[in-house]
């Protein structure tokens, strides 16, 4: 069975930090990545995704992430953070053999001092 | 932007009783999906359904656990006979296509009580 692990469970940082934020996955074949974020009482939003070609994935609000085939790896980057970024971040994974069900990692809160 | 919509936010519960959850997918949306997370744990898999019925569920979804998309546009998660593990955030999800790759659209969950 896949499973999908986050090295952070908070990360505090200021603003105009850089933030990093780890994630692995354990599945040997083809997959699919996934960071959502859930901003305080707010539901859970796709930042970015990750299929196939370039592994450098770029998504909304100035967020990236690299797919590492070989670390099984998919790490979310700013590179510099605002204090709208406090959030809780979630990363994802299926493949088409599970169907369509994500498996989740246990998630990051990252909360950004002004 | 169309978003997914729950209700209630918040329900409270006793234990034994029947609780149902009410998700409103995204308009144009054909797969729907439930997702629970208990306190301090992961977000887990409950169910997908499409065309009127289960496409996949998980070992969670046991006997307790029913959905429903009973008209055009609600789905529900109906569990029969709560229990105090059950309380947790329930999340709907939906997406256009079937398909690995396609996004799933979440709602902002209900919080289930069990007391």
């Amino acid at each position: 069975a896949q499973s999908v692990s986050q090295h952070n469970h908070h990360v505090i940082l200021s603003e105009a930090a850089s933030l990093e934020l780890g994630c692995n996955y354990s599945y040997g074949g083809t997959v699919n990545l996934f960071w959502y974020v859930q901003y305080p009482g707010q539901h859970l939003q796709l930042l970015l995704k990750y299929f196939s070609g370039d592994p450098l994935v770029k998504g909304i609000k100035g967020f990236e992430a690299e797919f590492i085939k070989s670390k099984f790896s998919f790490n979310l980057r700013k590179p510099s953070v605002q204090w709208s970024d406090t959030a809780e971040y979630f990363c994802a994974v299926n493949h088409k053999a599970a169907g369509n069900k994500l498996t989740f990692g246990g998630g990051t809160r990252v909360l950004v001092k002004p | 932007e169309p978003e997914v919509t729950q209700t209630p936010s918040h329900q409270v519960t006793q234990m034994g009783q029947e609780v149902i959850l009410r998700c409103v997918p995204i308009s144009n949306h054909l797969y729907f999906y439930w997702y629970r997370q208990i306190l301090g744990q992961k977000v887990e898999f409950l169910v997908s359904f499409y065309n009127n019925e289960i496409s996949e569920k998980s070992e969670i979804f046991d006997d307790q656990f029913s959905v429903e998309r009973p008209d055009g546009s609600n789905f529900t998660l109906k569990i029969r006979s709560t229990k105090l593990e059950d309380s947790a955030m329930y999340f709907c999800a939906s997406s256009e296509r079937q398909g690995a790759t396609d996004t799933q659209y979440f709602g902002p969950g209900t919080r289930l009580t069990v007391l």
